[in-house]
């Protein structure tokens, strides 16, 4: 499977935009690229998902570079509710989701 | 609606045992997963159930592992004398089918502690 790299740890202050990064130099032409969260002490949980173009839902945006090797999650205003680990996932055959270790959003009053 | 859900919450054992985790997923899902979170791990992948087949148990980290699904719904894993290094929260999601795009949708867990 394709990895993926992802800074450790992100900060941030409440009301700010959030950009979190994602490299995935080996991705193959059809993967799709998943970003879930995990908040403390509870299940992962989807954000968001895209195969070649941009992506906006209600809780985020995702920004996919020309050449697919990298991508950028965007929170447009960070809240204290959004403080997760963040996962980039890239899905290729089946569905299973190879979790690496993410990065660590902490969001500021 | 309903999400998915897991029983028990928590569940404290004694090595040696044999424990049953359960998983109740979303109504209409085709495809369950389980997953483990050890401490300070990620999310780690043991199988996957597309109806009530599971096509790829490698996953499963030891033959103590096996998982079942009845009906196309409830799914249950079983580890048997069981380890301390099974400690660790045991995840089941749930999604419409198997496929590259197929939100998957987690349970809250089921926290495993070994003495």
């Amino acid at each position: 499977d394709a990895k993926t790299t992802q800074p450790n740890s992100m900060e941030s202050n409440e009301e700010e935009p959030v950009h979190l990064p994602c490299n995935h130099s080996t991705i193959s032409g059809t993967d799709y690229i998943h970003w879930y969260r995990q908040l403390p002490s509870q299940g992962p949980e989807y954000v968001i998902h895209g195969l070649t173009s941009n992506v906006n839902n209600r809780m985020a945006s995702l920004a996919i570079a020309e050449d697919r090797k990298s991508s950028t999650l965007i929170l447009h205003r960070a809240t204290l509710r959004d403080a997760a680990v963040y996962y980039c996932i890239l899905t290729a055959g089946y569905s299973t989701l190879t979790f690496g270790k993410g990065t660590m959003l902490l969001v500021s009053p | 609606g309903a999400g998915v859900s897991q029983s028990p919450s928590n569940k404290v054992t004694e090595k040696g045992k044999d424990v049953e985790l359960r998983c109740d997923p979303i109504s209409g899902h085709t495809a369950l997963y389980w997953y483990r979170q050890s401490l300070g791990q990620g999310l780690e992948f043991l199988i996957y159930f597309q109806g009530n087949s599971a096509p790829d148990k490698s996953g499963l980290p030891s033959d103590r592992f096996s998982a079942e699904r009845t009906g196309g719904s409830v799914s249950t894993l079983t580890i048997q004398r069981t380890q301390q290094e099974d400690s660790a929260v045991y995840l089941c999601a749930s999604s419409l089918a198997v496929g590259r795009y197929n939100e998957q949708f987690f349970g809250p867990g089921t926290r495993l502690t070994v003495l």
